[in-house]
């Protein structure tokens, strides 16, 4: 148990439409990491935020933005779905004190785009 | 960009078997290596890991050093359980260590009684 909690556990989705995931952190953490695990792949870089400042981002479109609120949970936004956004969506918080910092994952969603 | 090749699954091994899976990386500088493992249904648990040349990380039987030479950071453990069946990924941070990672595809393992 990690502390992290993600939801909803699974979502149906159709093309075009939009989706909003949700994580809250493991109690104390100030950095939230979102990744993208499409099936049989390892777990993509979306982006990051700490202290609710986008700090860091991977190869990935604009129609994927995020929030982080004051409490550190955090939301995904995901903008006119695609078939290929298919995947499990994971969510990983820890705390900024070093480098080398520990992430916390969440067990993710499962978002599937029809 | 960095990047971390593991070899494919899935490794199919009998209880009490040597278990190695081989993991190779590109990156510049000095990264952090890890081991992930992912059980059925759960996120992924860091299993181990090693911060710079030589160190060896271990956890719960499971071992990997980090080999700058051959850019290398195999998994072994001497004796699998039942229990070890996942999927593990080895992973690399840049040298900030800022908790971006960059994962291999992943490698299942079958341990069967």
């Amino acid at each position: 148990e990690t502390g992290v909690t993600q939801s909803p556990t699974h979502l149906i989705k159709t093309r075009g439409q939009q989706v909003t995931l949700r994580c809250s952190s493991q109690s104390g953490h100030n950095t939230v990491s979102w990744y993208q695990q499409a099936l049989g792949q390892g777990p993509q870089f979306i982006f990051q935020y700490y202290r609710e400042e986008e700090n860091g981002r991977g190869n990935f479109p604009p129609r994927f933005s995020g929030l982080q609120f004051p409490n550190y949970s955090s939301e995904l936004n995901v903008n006119a779905l695609e078939l290929d956004d298919s995947a499990l969506y994971l969510c990983a918080s820890s705390l900024r004190v070093a480098t080398n910092e520990k992430l916390f994952f969440g067990s993710g969603t499962q978002l599937s785009v029809l | 960009g960095d990047s971390v090749t593991q070899m494919e699954g899935p490794v199919t091994l009998s209880e009490e078997a040597f278990l190695t899976i081989n993991c190779t990386y590109t990156a510049t500088g000095y990264p952090s290596l890890f081991w992930y493992v992912q059980y059925p249904g759960e996120g992924l648990q860091l299993l181990l890991k090693a911060t710079k040349a030589d160190d060896k990380g271990s956890n719960k039987g499971f071992e990997a050093t980090y080999r700058k030479e051959t850019t290398s950071f195999h998994l072994e453990k001497g004796s699998v359980q039942v229990s070890d069946s996942a999927v593990y990924f080895c992973a690399l941070s840049d040298m900030s260590g800022y908790s971006t990672l960059t994962f291999g595809k992943g490698t299942m393992l079958l341990v069967s009684p």
